[in-house]
Order: structure tokens, then sequence, then C-alpha cells
């Protein structure tokens, strides 16, 4: 199975800062199946980036996704007070797999 | 709009099964795999499988395989899955997400989840 290793665990930063969250594949992920999910407490996780790099429907442009290969980025530009939440990278190249995840919290 | 709503809450003792629904609406539940995905307290995502509603076909992650079972009734368009001999570690919240279409060449995010259902395993 692909591991997917995330980075860091831990994000304090204040509103308006940006947030960079890291997430490293074991193996190439092929046709850039990467995908990115919020999640808040006690709710199920949303879906924000796929293909590595695609915002989901609705979500605004404050988030983007890069990457290829086995390191991938999300970036949100600048943190609104709803962005503070734990964030998954899931890819979808071979079975599916999940890195373990980061929290956003406010500094 | 496009949802997928589960049952609630179990409490099972260890060694028992327990089976958690998942019904769609919105879109045609034959045209899109359905995952399930699993969260213990405090932790990660874990997928499970996925099971294809317009055949019945599934695959399951490899330490899934011999306690879980996946199907689907498709006259009321719900998943079920199923997670026999359970002990203490299969305490969660299961949730069941919409995987990519049957049309689609390769495999997708998952774009839609259920709401979760919180599995308590305790004598």
């Amino acid at each position: 199975d692909i591991v997917l290793t995330q980075s860091p665990g831990t994000l304090s930063l204040s509103p308006g800062e940006r947030a960079t969250l890291s997430c490293r594949a074991s193996q190439s992920v092929s046709s850039n199946k990467l995908a990115w999910y919020q999640q808040k407490p006690g709710q199920a996780p949303s879906l924000l980036i796929y293909g590595a790099s695609i915002r989901a429907t609705g979500i605004p442009d404050r988030f983007s996704g890069s990457g290829s290969g086995t390191d991938f980025t999300l970036t949100i530009s600048r943190l609104e007070p709803e962005d503070f939440a734990v964030y998954y990278c899931h890819q979808y190249h071979s079975s599916r797999t999940f890195g373990q995840g980061t929290k956003v919290e406010i500094k | 709009q496009v949802q997928l709503v589960q049952t609630g809450a179990e409490v099972k003792e260890p060694g028992a099964s327990v089976k958690v629904s998942c019904k769609a609406s919105g879109y045609t539940f034959s045209d899109y795999y359905i995952h399930w995905v699993r969260q213990a307290p405090g932790q990660g995502l874990e997928w499970m499988g996925w099971v294809l509603p317009n055949s019945g076909g599934t695959e399951f992650a490899q330490r899934f395989q011999g306690v879980v079972t996946m199907t689907r009734d498709t006259s009321i368009t719900t998943a079920y899955m199923e997670l026999s001999r359970l002990t203490s570690d299969d305490t969660a919240v299961y949730y069941c997400a919409r995987g990519s279409r049957v049309t689609t060449s390769g495999a997708t995010a998952f774009d839609i989840w259920g709401q979760g259902t919180l599995v308590t395993v305790s004598s």
C-alpha cells in the first residue's frame, strides 16, 4: 500500500496568515490521483481538492493544491476563521489510503 | 440534493456483528461506487473497501478481508456494511462515501459523504 505522510502534525497560525500543508507518498502517485479533505469536529470530511490541484465545487480560491509524483502541497492563502480544522490527503492511484492528518489551529 | 444518510449509533458486545446502512438520494444510485471509511476516536481516516451497486461487486482493504461484507439493495438505493467478530478496536465512526461513476475511467476522490455512524464495542 502507498503510505502518505503529512507534515506538520499541527500548524498554529493566526487568521489572515498563509498555511502550507505537505503530503509525501511512499511511491509515486501517478495521474495526480491525490485529494485533500477538510474535517471539522463532529462532522464528516468534505472534499476540497482532487486531481492534486482541482478545486471541488464551491471551494473558495484561497485553497490551492499542487505537486506531483510523491510530493503534494495544500496551500490556504489567507486563513479565515472557518478554515481551522483537520486536513487529510488521500491517494486513489493504488487502492486507497489517507494521510494521518494535519490540524490547523488558531495561534 | 445529492446526499447519503446513514443509520444511527450502535452499541455492540465483543464478538458480535454490526450492520450499518447508507441511503443514497439525489442521483442514480447504481451509477456510482460506494466506499466505506472508518475513524477511530481521535484518529485519522481508514479506507475499508467499496461496493458497486449495479453489480454488487466488492473490493476490501486487506486488513478487513474475512470480517467485512458490503452489499446493496438497489430497490431502496441503500448500501450496507457489515463488520463481524467485533473487538474494542472496532469502536469508530463509520462513513459511507460516493466514489467514481462507473463510466469514468479510473478512480476518483470521494465527493459526497454520509454523516457517519458511531459504533461502540463494549461489554
